[in-house]
């Protein structure tokens, strides 16, 4: 019964270092969506992929951010030269088709000090 | 420019009664709308979704209300329980879009 698995759970970053969070969609999902949610607020889309391509990126910052969803493994956010307001709760999702209803994993919290 | 609203940060009601919670929209090309339960530490769990050509949904204690020409849903839990506690988000979509707009989530406290 294994969900949409996201490790780290916690990361902690000094300004100007790397933050990679990965992703495991459920099992038999394909599509693997980004969302970021900053204190007090909602989550923000960020990204949408499915195997080996990246779909749409709209709500990705153009600089520093980058995602993937290769062959074999899991998606991975990569954040380069972290800055504090890039602490947030990052949450992955998965779902079985690109209009099904998307599960969530329990999100990975990146601290920048 | 929010989207999707949810206008009460909190909510506090008494075990076994009713809890209403409430999202009011601003895009009129939204037609999906689904509530998630998110406990601290953890992921959003799907609670309910509703299309807009229903005006209700119902799923065992929950149910779910549209009222399209108002662009408003509220959701319905009773009897309300403890484990009920937790922040309520509200999401939105649009036909054919995968991308959830979400709201800023309603905190309910179910007081024993």
């Amino acid at each position: 019964n294994a969900g949409v698995m996201q490790n780290p759970r916690h990361l902690v970053r000094r300004r100007g270092q790397e933050a990679r969070l990965r992703c495991s969609p459920m099992k038999g999902h394909s599509h693997v969506y980004w969302y970021r949610q900053l204190p007090e607020e909602g989550l923000k889309f960020m990204v949408y992929l499915q195997k080996e391509n990246i779909i749409d990126e709209s709500g990705m910052p153009k600089e520093r951010f980058s995602a993937e969803f290769p062959k074999e493994g899991p998606s991975i956010l990569r954040i380069q030269q972290v800055v504090r307001g890039d602490s947030a709760a990052y949450f992955c999702a998965s779902s079985l088709a690109v209009t099904d209803t998307q599960y969530f994993g329990p999100g990975t919290r990146l601290t920048v000090l | 420019d929010q989207q999707v609203k949810q206008n009460s940060p909190s909510l506090s009601v008494q075990e076994g009664r009713i809890s209403i919670l409430n999202c009011d929209y601003t895009n009129s090309m939204f037609d999906y709308f689904l509530w998630y339960k998110k406990y601290p530490a953890e992921g959003p769990t799907f609670l309910i979704s509703i299309s807009s050509i229903k005006d209700k949904n119902e799923d065992g204690r929950f149910t779910v209300f549209l009222n399209k020409s108002a662009k408003h849903l509220s959701l319905h839990i009773v009897p309300s329980q403890p484990g009920d506690s937790a922040v309520y988000f509200c999401a939105a979509s649009a036909t054919g879009s995968y991308q959830l707009t979400f709201g800023k989530g309603t905190k309910l406290s179910v007081i024993p």
